[in-house]
C-alpha cells in the first residue's frame, strides 16, 4: 500500500516552454502533498506544500508564478514549471501524506527535468 | 531552530560488517521521526516511523531506535544491495513539513 506515482519520469524541453508534472496517490487519499527539488548529491529541498482545494504554500525563495501547483483532488497534485530555463533542470519529487494523524509521507519516484 | 544532523556523511562497509547510522535532532516538540532509503535517480522509500523515546522498529537487516535527542539506524550483516543513501527526517509539532537531514551514503562491498 501507500504508492505514489509521478508522470512523466523524464522530460526534456526547450527553454521558454512549460512542463507539467503529475503526482498521484494510487491507493490512499492525501489531503496534503509536497513538492521537492533535489540537486545531485544533495538532500531534498522543499518547494511547496499543497492542500486539497486550497492554494499552495511556497517556501521562501520559490517563485510561485514560475512553479504553479494545483491540488484539485485528494489523489492528484500537479506542478507546472512555466517558461522553463536551463537552471530549472533538476530532479523533482512529490510526496503525499496519508490523511490522519500518522504524519507519514510517501514519495513518488521523481521526475528528471532537463531544459535545453 | 529545528534541525536534523546525520552522521557520517558516507560509510563504506564490507559485506557482513555491521554498523550504525546516526541522526541527531533538535525540534520543538517531536511528532515523529522517519527513516527513508533513497537509491540514485529514485524517490525516497519509506522505512520506519518512530514516535517516542525508547521505541524500536525492525525490518530485515535494519533496526531503528529513538532517544530524546537522536535516532540510530543499525544495519546488521549488510549486503551490497543495502547500498543507498539513508535519509532521516522529523516532523515537528510547529509545522507541517518534514525536516530532512543531508543523508548518509552507505556503500557495501562484497
Amino acid at each position: 500500500g501507500a504508492v505514489v506515482s509521478q508522470h512523466p519520469s523524464r522530460v526534456i524541453c526547450k527553454s521558454g516552454t512549460s512542463v507539467k508534472i503529475e503526482c498521484r496517490s494510487l491507493d490512499f487519499q492525501a489531503t496534503t502533498m509536497f513538492w521537492y527539488r533535489q540537486f545531485p548529491k544533495q538532500s531534498l529541498m522543499l518547494m511547496a506544500t499543497s492542500n486539497e482545494g486550497s492554494k499552495a504554500t511556497y517556501e521562501q525563495g520559490v517563485e510561485k508564478d514560475k512553479f504553479l501547483i494545483n491540488h484539485a483532488s485528494l489523489t492528484l497534485s500537479t506542478l507546472t514549471v512555466t517558461s522553463a530555463h536551463p537552471e530549472d533542470s533538476s530532479f523533482y519529487i512529490c510526496s503525499a501524506r496519508v490523511a490522519g494523524d500518522s504524519y507519514e509521507q510517501y514519495f513518488g519516484p521523481g521526475t528528471r527535468l532537463t531544459v535545453t | 531552530e529545528d534541525q536534523v544532523t546525520q552522521s557520517p556523511e558516507a560509510l563504506r562497509l564490507q559485506e557482513g560488517e555491521s554498523s550504525s547510522l546516526n541522526c541527531s535532532y533538535t525540534v520543538s516538540g517531536l511528532r515523529g521521526l522517519f527513516w527513508y532509503r533513497q537509491d540514485p535517480g529514485k524517490g525516497p522509500e519509506f522505512l520506519f516511523t518512530l514516535y517516542s523515546a525508547g521505541e524500536e522498529k525492525e525490518k530485515e537487516r535494519l533496526k531503528a531506535t529513538l532517544t530524546k535527542k537522536e535516532s540510530f539506524l543499525h544495519i546488521t550483516a549488510p549486503k551490497p544491495e543495502d547500498s543507498a543513501t539513508y535519509l532521516c527526517a522529523v516532523q515537528a509539532s510547529a509545522g507541517t513539513a518534514l525536516i530532512f537531514g543531508k543523508g548518509t551514503t552507505l556503500s557495501v562491498s562484497s
